[in-house]
């Protein structure tokens, strides 16, 4: 049973514009949610993480939005570079503070074109 | 700065071989795991430890044993490889109180 879902394996971003990479999970006890950014050959490196008890964490041109309703997040890039195109993985963590147990979704594979 | 060192970056076993995937890190953090990355399956938790000593299963652990007798070590043996073990292994540290987690670089399993 996938408790964090990522529905799109890839997305095709043109350079410059926003691309808006998409994770659901059904676990309720997650209290903390990343996203990592793995190159081939790498690996995954930390991206963005944001709390339960905020619906949106900014970090220059990421941001992270929080649905708890919906059980939904979404990694927003703006504005899309080529050196962003890479596999992005969301995680979730059930132990607040804690990243010695997370559970990661399937990835999606961004490509940002010229 | 080294981060987490893992080696060796490629092996492959035959079924029923044994071998360690080692990992170090120099951060001194207390916490470390291993995870298994798979296609489409995402990266999934091996074993997880949150000090020296201290081991706990995670989501997939049969068939590795851990043990952390330092802080600095976590080692992951495979004690009779199947072919069902042929996987990309990451092992990441982190410290108390903070999410992100650091991870190495990866040790491509092949099992034949």
């Amino acid at each position: 049973d996938q408790q964090v879902k990522q529905n799109s394996p890839s997305l095709s971003v043109q350079e410059g514009r926003i691309s808006i990479l998409n994770c659901d999970y059904t676990n309720s006890m997650f209290d903390y949610f990343l996203w990592y950014k793995k190159y081939p050959a790498e690996g995954p490196t930390f991206l963005i993480s944001i709390s339960s008890i905020k619906d949106k964490n900014e970090d220059g041109r990421f941001t992270v939005f929080l649905n708890k309703s919906a059980k939904h997040l979404s990694l927003h890039i703006v504005p899309s570079q080529p050196g962003d195109s890479a596999v992005y993985f969301c995680a979730a963590s059930s132990y607040s503070g804690t990243a010695s147990k997370l559970t990661f979704g399937t990835g999606t594979r961004l490509q940002v074109t010229l | 700065n080294a981060g987490v060192t893992q080696t060796p970056k490629f092996q492959v076993l035959k079924t029923g071989q044994s071998m360690t995937l080692q990992c170090a890190q120099d951060m001194n953090h207390e916490y470390m795991s291993w995870y298994r990355q798979d296609p489409g399956m995402g990266l999934r938790l091996i074993h997880y430890s949150v000090g020296a000593g201290i081991t706990d299963q995670g989501e997939v652990p049969n068939g590795y044993n851990v043990s952390r007798s330092t802080t600095e070590d976590f080692p992951l043996r495979l004690l009779s490889a199947a072919p069902s073990q042929t996987s990309v292994y990451f092992c990441a540290s982190s410290e108390p109180g903070r999410t992100e987690a650091f991870f190495g670089q990866g040790t491509r399993l092949t099992v034949v």
